[in-house]
């Protein structure tokens, strides 16, 4: 099993600002760090899928980042939107393409 | 449209009964799995399987059983050995290596 942490647990945020969550792990031992996001009676949407030190993934306000050396991965959303309220899931993709997911960021953005 | 199909979207059982959550993606993806989530944590693998006629046990997999008969399909049973099945149950798939996952919209069972 890989542990995952996810903080913070909540977040409430006004429209327009910017924000960012972390997603910590203690092992660098996985092949890919993932991130989803959970829109409320929705399923998970795939974000990104990062496999090297460094990676950097953008998709349109959102962007992310990886730093395996120490342990953790950044998600950013720029100029937040309400539509962007969702729970924002990050995992670690281990052997036999398994995942291993955090407990989650719920993002609400105030219109 | 592609994707995965769980049914149904609610299910109620009386305990000691034994129920079947269906699965079913048509996105010809390989790999297909079942993770359970509960209050205040990470969703946790009960089952996966990478092929046809294949599967492992996740981490969670005691009072469950699940089949891989035809690609597409990938049933996981709920039996009367799982202490605590009520909790919100979801489906994914996966072309293997490097891709992200595809959800299906979960079932939420309640054993009361």
């Amino acid at each position: 099993i890989l542990n995952v942490e996810q903080s913070p647990q909540s977040l409430h945020v006004q429209e327009g600002d910017s924000t960012n969550f972390t997603c910590s792990f203690p092992s660098s031992n996985f092949y890919a760090l993932h991130w989803y996001r959970w829109e409320t009676a929705k399923s998970p949407e795939a974000l990104f899928v990062m496999t090297l030190n460094g990676d950097e993934k953008k998709k349109g306000r959102i962007s992310a980042t990886l730093n395996t050396k120490e342990g953790y991965s950044y998600l950013y959303i720029k100029g937040s939107q309400p539509e962007d309220s969702a729970t924002y899931l990050c995992a670690l993709e281990g052997g036999a393409n398994n995942l291993f997911f955090g407990t989650g960021t719920r993002l609400t953005v105030i219109p | 449209d592609g994707g995965i199909t769980q049914s149904p979207k609610y299910l109620f059982r009386k305990e000691g009964q034994n129920v079947t959550l269906s699965c079913e993606q048509n996105l010809n993806h390989d790999a297909m799995y079942w993770y359970r989530q509960d209050p205040g944590q990470g969703l946790r693998l009960i089952y996966y399987s990478q092929i046809v006629n294949d599967f492992q046990k996740g981490d969670i997999a005691e009072g469950y059983s699940v089949s891989r008969e035809k690609k597409e399909s990938f049933p996981l049973t709920v039996t009367s050995a799982q202490k605590n099945p009520t909790a919100f149950y979801l489906c994914a798939s996966s072309i293997r290596d490097g891709y992200g996952y595809t959800f299906g919209s979960g079932t939420r069972l309640t054993v009361v």
